[in-house]
Order: C-alpha cells, then structure tokens, then sequence
C-alpha cells in the first residue's frame, strides 16, 4: 500500500529560526514528490517537486531534498517568517493521476 | 491564487439536503480533480477527469456523491441526502495531461458542515 508519513505532526519555532521537516515514503513506482503549503482554511500551494534524478530544490527560504534510496525527503525553512505558519505536505506521485498525501506537518512560528 | 476557483467557499446545510459545488480550473488545464481534506488530514482522491470523461473514481465516492464535467471546463460535485460524516473541505484541483511532471494547481476549497 503506498503510504507517506511526516514527522513531526506539529512544530513550534520562533521568528527568524529554521527548521526542517521529515518526510518518508513507500510509493512504487515512484515519479515525483512534492511539498504543498497549506494555509487555514486554503488550498495547498505547491512549493517544490522532484522527480527521481534530483536531490535537492530550492525555492527562496524554502530547500527540499530527497533520497530515493532510503524514500526520505525534508523541506528546510531558513529564517522563519510569520507567514510560515502553515500546514506543510509531502506528496508524492506514483505517475498517471495517483498522488499519495502526507497528512502534513502543521508548523507555527511564533513572535 | 492558483488561477482555479471554487464556489461556494462555505456551505452550511442540514442533514439530508443535497448540495453542489462547482469548480472552475485553469483553463488550459484538460485534467481535473477532486478531494475531499477532513481536519489534521492530507487531502483524500475522490475522482478525476480528463476532459469531460470521468476516468478514476475512488472508494470513497460513495453512491451519494456524484461529479460532472459536461463539456470539459468546469466541473460539479454534488452531494446528495448529506451526512454529518461529509462535513469537509472540499478541494478541486487541475493539471495538464501527463507528459509534465503533472502538478496539480489547487483552488481554495469549499467548506462544508452538516448540521
């Protein structure tokens, strides 16, 4: 069964620190994997996706890297800014239409 | 703003009414999808179109719930004889065809409680 697991649930940080976020995975066969932010009560924005051949992407604050030999990828957050506080989702797709969802890591960044 | 739209953003109604929601995606977009994301939860797959013809519906769709996309643009969830249990974000999503790394672009969602 494809399955993607994030950890942790939930994380609290103050203003300006980093943080990474863990993601692992067993989905087969595997095509891409992408992270989503998910604002309250919004649709998930995509933030980075990889496909098998890359091991790291970055998209400003935001760096995501993935190890399709252990199925892990983490999304790394520099200096955190208040807007960070989201929902963070790792998806990862089995090609076609199939996604498989993380059920997200929810982050708040506190002043 | 990803460029798709959904209506209602909220939708309260009681339990046994029917109620729809629409999805407008981006317009180059041939493939569409819809989830359902209850609270603490990833998105779950509900269905998926591409063009007008429904190609993957999920176990979850159970006999109540039923998805259109007549002429290929926009698409209608409807729910039928409401639950408690269907009390959710309703998310609609669309992509181009594979081919690309498929990303899907998501709309805001439509919020909807069961009284």
């Amino acid at each position: 069964k494809n399955q993607v697991e994030q950890s942790p649930q939930s994380l609290i940080i103050l203003e300006g620190k980093n943080c990474t976020l863990q993601c692992n995975y067993t989905v087969s066969p595997f095509s891409n994997l992408r992270w989503y932010k998910q604002d309250t009560g919004r649709g998930p924005v995509s933030l980075t996706i990889m496909t098998f051949s890359e091991n790291t992407k970055s998209n400003g604050r935001y760096t995501a890297t993935l190890d399709a030999d252990t199925k892990q990828s983490s999304l790394h957050i520099t200096a955190s800014q208040l807007s960070d506080s989201a929902s963070y989702i790792c998806v990862v797709s089995a090609g076609y239409s199939t996604l498989t969802f993380g059920k997200g890591t929810m982050l708040l960044v506190s002043p | 703003d990803t460029g798709v739209s959904q209506n209602p953003r909220h939708k309260i109604t009681k339990r046994g009414q029917n109620v729809t929601f629409r999805c407008d995606p981006i317009s180059e977009h041939n493939r569409l999808y819809w989830y359902r994301q209850t609270l603490g939860q990833g998105p779950e797959f509900l269905t998926y179109f591409q063009n007008e013809a429904q190609l993957e519906k999920s176990r979850l769709l159970s006999d109540r719930f039923s998805a259109e996309r007549p002429k290929g643009s926009f698409s209608t969830l409807e729910i039928q004889r409401t639950e408690q249990g269907d009390s959710a974000m309703y998310l609609c999503a669309s992509s181009l065809p594979q081919g690309g790394n498929n990303e899907q672009f998501f709309g805001p969602g439509t919020r909807l409680t069961v009284l």
